[in-house]
């Protein structure tokens, strides 16, 4: 079972431009999140939905945009990149929205914005 | 604020026990969890606790006190494939995790 996928592994990208890093998982999840780790930082949540069709706001959702079209994937958009951006970009997805439960995650797309 | 606290990083053995704490101060408390990160991968769980008292589950236990607002991860018998880092989420009043910034685990022969 492949679990949950993201694309691309890493890219490059100018300043400026935008990009969507894909996510699609086949566990038919409800609950599906974007979170950006940063060195000497933890996870830090972007934008969560909890169920097809609904989308939230994390901790830092500023230059972020998501849609949930379907239950399998949940793409998150960078409209106009800047370098701070620069990351290593994780979706994750879990059973149940609100409530405790173990979180899934991709491999990753490691981003670079110069 | 919210605040989730464990060592940057941890060094031990080859065959011996490490614990790595992790101390929170969160508006709300749905359970603690714990996860594994190898370098370059993603997170992968380990442990979750809810209640007060130690879980165990092989090599690997977890211990919560919410009175404290502690959790600890025990590792023994340590392997090299042990050397990785080790993350502290608690899961809080929206059920949304809090993470902490992970402690690095070396491991030495």
């Amino acid at each position: 079972t492949a679990g949950i996928t993201q694309a691309p592994t890493s890219q490059i990208l100018a300043a400026g431009r935008s990009m969507t890093l894909r996510c699609t998982q086949d566990m038919r999840h409800n609950a599906m999140y974007w979170y950006r780790q940063d060195l000497g930082l933890g996870l830090r949540l972007i934008h969560y939905s909890n169920t097809a069709g609904t989308t939230g706001k994390g901790e830092v959702p500023d230059g972020y945009s998501v849609s949930r079209a379907n239950t399998d994937d949940f793409p998150l958009t960078l409209a106009s990149a800047v370098p701070s951006q620069t990351s290593v970009y994780f979706c994750a997805s879990s059973k149940l929205a609100g409530a405790a439960n173990e979180q899934f995650f991709g491999p990753g797309t490691r981003l670079t914005v110069l | 604020g919210q605040n989730i606290d464990q060592p940057t990083e941890m060094t031990a053995t080859e065959g011996a026990i490490v614990q790595i704490n992790c101390t929170y101060q969160t508006s709300g408390f749905n359970g603690l969890f714990w996860y594994q990160q190898h370098a370059g991968e993603a997170p992968t769980f380990l442990s979750y606790n809810v209640l007060d008292g130690l879980e165990e589950k092989g090599r690997f236990s977890s211990f919560l006190s919410r009175s404290k607002g502690y959790s600890y991860l025990l590792l023994k018998e340590l392997q090299m494939k042990d050397s990785a880092s080790y993350l502290c989420a608690v899961s809080g009043s929206n059920y949304q995790l809090i993470w902490g910034a992970g402690t690095k685990l070396i491991i030495k022969p």
